[in-house]
């Protein structure tokens, strides 16, 4: 069974600083996907990486792929109240997807 | 853009009752998902299917079921629903490539009372 790690479960912070959220697995993945979830939503994509040591950036946040493609960090510079929500990572492999149990965020403002 | 959606944001059923839940997506995907979401849980995975009349059990397939017909539309059904499948219930449809990117459609929440 394939699982991810994600830490820590719970962050709240306040407006402007700085945040890491990473995604753990002992297994490699040929993809890894990073969605965010607000309350009552169905989980929205923010980015599909699928290169060992890939970083993508989306305007402040940035998504970096572990070399050995096991492992995957999510930065966001200057937090806003509207970055709050649960962020979650998955992992694909053979047609499937392995999800972590997620980051709750929240930005105070 | 990928468009998911799902037949019933909030659904209301008693003990017993079959249940139906709808998914469409309009992008011509292959693979569909079922997922249930609780808290503390994360997301399992109740069913998926590769192709049309294709299905897989996911994780925790228990007490359901489900139909895909047309490629487009993949139903998740609860034969008689119990108290401990009141969930929130996420479709999700992808392509099939090499990196498993799925789209959710804006989940269900159902209460069986």
């Amino acid at each position: 069974t394939q699982l991810l790690e994600q830490s820590p479960q719970f962050l709240s912070i306040q407006e402007g600083e700085n945040l890491t959220v990473y995604c753990n697995s002992s297994s490699v993945f040929s993809s890894l996907q990073w969605y965010r979830q607000e309350p009552g939503e169905g989980p929205v994509l923010l980015v599909t990486v699928v290169t060992g040591g890939e970083v993508k950036k989306l305007k402040r946040l940035t998504f970096q792929f572990g070399d050995a493609r096991k492992d995957s960090s999510l930065h966001i510079t200057a937090a806003q109240p509207g970055d709050t929500g649960l962020y979650l990572c998955a992992g694909g492999n053979a047609g499937k997807s392995t999800f972590g149990d997620g980051t709750t965020l929240t930005v105070k403002p | 853009d990928v468009k998911v959606t799902q037949s019933s944001r909030y659904l209301v059923k008693r003990t017993g009752e079959k249940v139906f839940l709808e998914c469409v997506q309009d992008m011509d995907h292959e693979n569909m998902f079922w997922y249930r979401q609780d808290p503390g849980l994360g997301l399992r995975l109740i069913y998926f299917s590769y192709d049309v009349k294709m299905k897989e059990k996911g994780d925790i397939p228990e007490g359901y079921s489900v139909s895909r017909e047309k490629k487009e539309r993949f139903s998740l059904i609860l034969e008689s629903a119990s108290t401990n499948q009141t969930s929130m219930y996420l479709c999700a449809s992808s392509i099939t490539q090499r990196w498993q990117t799925q789209y959710f459609g804006p989940g269900t929440r159902l209460l069986v009372l």
